[in-house]
């Protein structure tokens, strides 16, 4: 694998279940992230880490819960979502440090919430 | 704070026509500026970046950029469009926090091939 991996493609879930999204860099990178992009919105960036710390947290609701058990991996944890959930969640990574690095996407997971 | 504003949400054109896929932005401090293309069913991609020097910048598939610091812009051009070219464009800024990169986008322009 190469780049940036995002597991499952496709997710159609209840609003009373519980699932998980796997992002997995193979660039070395120390930073990732997370973002959710919404028909006729802008890229929302939802969750930054950076060294395996979390350093941004663009008030993101509670229902959604990120993990970074390492600077490789990065789940995004989620329960009791709502309909207004349903998007494309992008993960990506970065050489963080320095704002010059571009970041590298993950082909997203389509989530969608019935 | 920083911010982006690309001024067309949708830009058609004609096979072989010369693009142009206009991006403002604003920023306090010295900026870092991104071009990102996203195909259907994919993740974004990077086209090209200004960091610093030469204010023309190159990328893939035959885009370049201009950036512009009087007028805050960072237009994207292409003289030669395809159809495969048709996809959404973001505009990016940068900035700093904790340690990682943050990426402002702005709000997308999608460009249609016409044949």
């Amino acid at each position: 694998e190469t780049g940036v991996t995002q597991t499952p493609r496709h997710l159609v879930m209840g609003m009373t279940n519980k699932k998980s999204l796997k992002c997995e860099q193979h660039l070395g990178h120390n930073a990732m992230y997370w973002y959710k992009q919404s028909a006729k919105k802008p890229l929302e960036l939802m969750f930054v880490y950076s060294l395996e710390e979390r350093v941004e947290n663009n008030s993101v609701p509670s229902r959604f819960s990120p993990e970074c058990p390492n600077s490789s991996h990065l789940f995004l944890h989620l329960h009791t979502l709502q309909p207004e959930d349903s998007a494309l969640y992008l993960c990506a990574s970065s050489q963080g440090g320095q704002g010059r690095n571009e970041q590298y996407f993950g082909p997203g997971t389509r989530l969608t919430v019935t | 704070a920083q911010s982006v504003t690309q001024l067309d949400s949708q830009v058609p054109v004609f096979e072989e026509a010369p693009v142009e896929l206009r991006c403002n932005y604003s920023s306090s401090v010295s900026v870092y500026l991104f071009w990102y293309v996203q195909y259907p069913n994919q993740g974004l991609q990077l086209l090209l970046k200004y960091l610093s020097g030469s204010t023309l910048v190159k990328g893939i598939n035959g885009f370049e950029a201009e950036f512009n610091k009087s007028q805050t812009s960072f237009h994207l051009r292409k003289p030669s469009v395809h159809i495969s070219d048709t996809a959404e464009y973001f505009c990016a800024v940068s900035g700093l926090r904790g340690g990682a990169q943050k990426l402002v986008f702005g709000q997308g322009t999608r460009l249609t091939i016409n044949p």
